[in-house]
């Protein structure tokens, strides 16, 4: 059974450092990785989907890495922002089998 | 519209009534996901359609959960003898096919007083 673990589980930082968010998962034979933010009682917004074939995916001041052998993937978020304070949600998909998620990084910037 | 689309966005109901929370996905998109989320947990997944059949329900707590996609598109999910262990919130995705990127909705928060 797929199990996706991510750390740490809450980070607070000051605005304008550069952050890595971790996530790793049990079952390297994942067909994508995707990144999500959530916001306080919102549903989630999809930031970066790493297909198995690809190493990373940038959007921004985000960058995402997947080692599918290693069973790792990390989310880098440059100069940090207060508008990037939100939970920071990975989530593996196997194929035709559903995304299994971690329980998120909650991220503070502050200002 | 082009995203999707969960009604209620809020639900309170007694213990042990029946609830329906609906779903409308982007259009075009042949897979659609419920998911289930509790204070500071992830998404845990309920129940996955392919089309208007379900291709993996293993994720449905028991038999008092049910959804449909009778027509391939809107989706209900159905909760009968609601508990008070039922309040969280209700997320519905869709994907062009399975193991696409997933879009999610605002989610569904149901409360069981």
């Amino acid at each position: 059974k797929q199990e996706v673990t991510q750390i740490p589980a809450a980070l607070s930082v000051p605005e304008g450092e550069n952050l890595v968010l971790n996530c790793s998962f049990t079952d390297s034979a994942i067909y994508n990785l995707q990144w999500f933010r959530q916001d306080p009682g919102k549903g989630l917004t999809s930031l970066l989907l790493i297909q198995s074939s690809q190493r990373e995916q940038t959007s921004g001041r985000l960058n995402a890495s997947l080692d599918k052998s290693s069973g790792r993937s990390t989310l880098y978020i440059a100069a940090s922002q207060p508008g990037d304070s939100a939970t920071y949600l990975c989530a593996v998909g196997g194929g035709n089998t559903p995304l299994v998620f971690g329980k998120g990084t909650r991220l503070s910037v502050i200002a | 519209g082009a995203g999707v689309s969960q009604t209620p966005s809020n639900k309170v109901t007694e213990k042990g009534k029946y609830v329906e929370l609906r779903c409308d996905p982007i259009s075009g998109h042949t897979a659609l996901y419920w998911y289930r989320q509790s204070l500071g947990q992830g998404p845990e997944f309920l129940i996955y359609f392919q089309g208007t059949g379900a291709a993996d329900d293993s994720g449905l707590p028991n038999d008092r959960f049910f959804a449909v996609r009778p027509e391939g598109s809107v989706s209900t999910l159905k909760i009968q003898r609601t508990e008070r262990g039922d309040s969280a919130v209700y997320l519905c995705a869709s994907s062009t096919r399975g193991a696409g990127e997933a879009f999610f909705g605002q989610g569904t928060r149901l409360t069981v007083v």
